[in-house]
């Protein structure tokens, strides 16, 4: 099915590994997004991309790192992963220009750091 | 800086009874819109209704129906006949059209229907 696809679904990191979350969508979107989601918190952007070759930060980019690898995949990098890092992490995409369309999410990553 | 507020933490509704969720924002873009998702237990995030700032009309999707007071920056979603499978977060967001098109949420609504 057309969609965003992330994974992996789950991971549990200890303080100071690193690792990539995947995300690739099939909707020929322009515009990719990572947030995380915390409790009572929302979900605040870490870093988006308007379009392929080009990258800029959120609200909450420190610790984290991108690449908008083409027009269908976004990674997002943890270089040195903190407790503070544990979240739920979701990628999305969206068409820009086509206003009335929501953004659309993939299913999220659970990320527990020890 | 574009800013979204959800003043209720939780809401409690009963089967079949009308629900109001409330949703302010604040913003100096002339041109923008709004969004709700829904989050179930599950955890994805699914899109419910848009109302963009030009638009005459209050939108409406099927149970959902969002109430538009631009004077007052709210966007308020009302969801009618409530079923027990409407539990869920629920997150009002805004972008600024044009541009990268980020969304701004709120920190969002649990809405427990009760039987």
């Amino acid at each position: 099915n057309a969609g965003v696809t992330q994974t992996p679904k789950f991971q549990v990191l200890k303080t100071g590994q690193s690792m990539t979350l995947q995300c690739a969508q099939d909707m020929n979107h322009n515009s990719m997004y990572w947030y995380r989601q915390d409790p009572g918190m929302g979900l605040r952007l870490i870093y988006y991309s308007a379009s392929e070759g080009t990258t800029d930060k959120g609200e909450v980019p420190n610790g984290y790192n991108v690449s908008r690898l083409n027009k269908r995949e976004f990674s997002l990098r943890l270089e040195s992963a903190a407790p503070s890092q544990t979240s739920v992490y979701f990628c999305a995409s969206s068409d820009l220009g086509k206003s009335r369309n929501g953004y659309t999410f993939g299913s999220g990553t659970r990320l527990t750091v020890v | 800086a574009q800013k979204i507020t959800q003043t209720q933490p939780g809401m409690f509704v009963q089967e079949k009874e009308a629900v109001t969720l409330d949703c302010t924002y604040d913003t100096s873009d002339p041109s923008y819109g709004l969004f709700w998702y829904k989050q179930p237990s599950s955890g994805e995030m699914i899109f419910l209704i848009y109302q963009g700032s030009y638009d005459q009309q209050n939108a409406t999707e099927g149970r959902y129906s969002l109430n538009f007071q631009k004077a007052r920056k709210s966007a308020n979603l009302v969801i009618s006949a409530s079923q027990l499978g409407d539990s869920a977060m629920y997150f009002c967001a805004m972008r600024k059209q044009g541009g990268s098109e980020k969304l701004v949420f709120g920190k969002g609504t649990k809405l427990t229907v009760n039987p």
